[in-house]
C-alpha cells in the first residue's frame, strides 16, 4: 500500500447522493486505475487514466465518472448512488503501458461503501 | 473474449503441506499473466508474474507459478504451506488493446490449518 493513499477509508450514504472518492498517490506513476470489488466477481475495472486529464471507461464504467487534473490524484465520482454500486473500491497505479514492460499494479488499500 | 478463472472458490491445506491454486485463462495473442494476494482489510500485493521465458516463475513469500500454454493454465504453488498464508488469492492477465488494463478471476480462499 506504499504510495497510495484512498479517502475516504469508509462511506455510508443514501442513495441518489453524489460521492466522490479519491486516490492520491506519491509515486508519480503515470496509469492509475479504479476498481471495485465484489464477492463472486474479484476486481472489476471501472476507468483508467493514461495520463493528466486522459482517462477512459473499463468494463464496469456505468454511473461512474472519473477526473485526473493532476499525476497524483483520480477522483472517482458516482453522480447518484445506487444500492448496487455498494461496494469496495481500489485505486491502483502502474509504472508503464505495459504489457512487458513496468506491468505490476499496485494497490491501495481500498474504500468500503455503503449505499443505502 | 478475454477471460480467468478460478475453478475452486475454497483450497484446504494443513500447514507444512504443498499448495496449489488453480488458474485458467482465455486470450488473445501472447498471455501475461499475474497473480496477486489479499489479506483481510487489505489492498492487493502483487506476487508473481509471467510474461515470457521460463515456464515456472518464483515470486514473493516462497510462492511459485507455472504457465502451461497447451492447457492454458498458470497455477500457483508452494512446496510447504504456513498459516500466514492464509488470504485470498486472485489471479490476472493484461487485456489486449493496451494501458495496462488487467482482468481478474473470481478470486480463491486459501486456509491453511495448523
Amino acid at each position: 500500500d506504499a504510495g497510495i493513499t484512498q479517502s475516504p477509508r469508509h462511506k455510508v450514504t443514501e442513495t441518489g447522493t453524489p460521492v466522490t472518492l479519491r486516490c492520491h498517490q506519491t509515486e508519480n506513476h503515470r496509469y492509475m486505475y479504479w476498481y471495485r470489488q465484489d464477492p463472486g466477481h474479484g476486481l472489476r475495472l471501472i476507468h483508467y487514466s493514461y495520463g493528466v486529464k486522459d482517462t477512459d471507461k473499463g468494463e464496469v464504467s456505468d454511473g461512474y465518472s472519473v477526473s485526473r487534473s493532476k499525476t497524483e490524484d483520480f477522483l472517482l465520482t458516482l453522480e447518484s448512488a445506487t444500492s448496487s454500486q455498494t461496494s469496495v473500491y481500489f485505486c491502483a497505479i502502474s509504472a508503464g503501458p505495459g504489457p512487458t514492460t513496468d506491468n505490476e499494479q499496485f494497490f491501495g488499500p481500498g474504500t468500503r461503501l455503503t449505499v443505502l | 473474449a478475454q477471460s480467468v478463472a478460478q475453478p475452486e472458490d475454497q483450497v484446504n491445506v494443513a500447514e507444512g503441506n504443498p499448495l496449489t491454486v488453480k488458474c485458467t485463462y482465455s486470450v488473445s495473442g501472447n498471455p501475461y499473466l499475474f497473480w496477486y494476494v489479499q489479506y483481510p482489510n487489505r489492498g492487493l500485493q502483487f506476487l508473481l508474474k509471467y510474461i515470457t521465458g521460463d515456464n515456472l516463475v518464483k515470486g514473493s513469500y516462497g510462492f511459485e507459478a507455472e504457465f502451461n500454454k497447451s492447457q492454458t493454465s498458470f497455477h500457483l504453488k508452494k512446496p510447504s504451506a504456513l498459516v500466514s498464508d492464509s488470504a485470498l488469492y486472485f489471479c490476472a492477465v493484461i487485456l489486449s488493446g493496451g494501458y495496462n488494463k488487467l482482468i481478474f478471476g473470481a478470486g480463491t480462499r486459501l486456509a491453511v490449518h495448523p
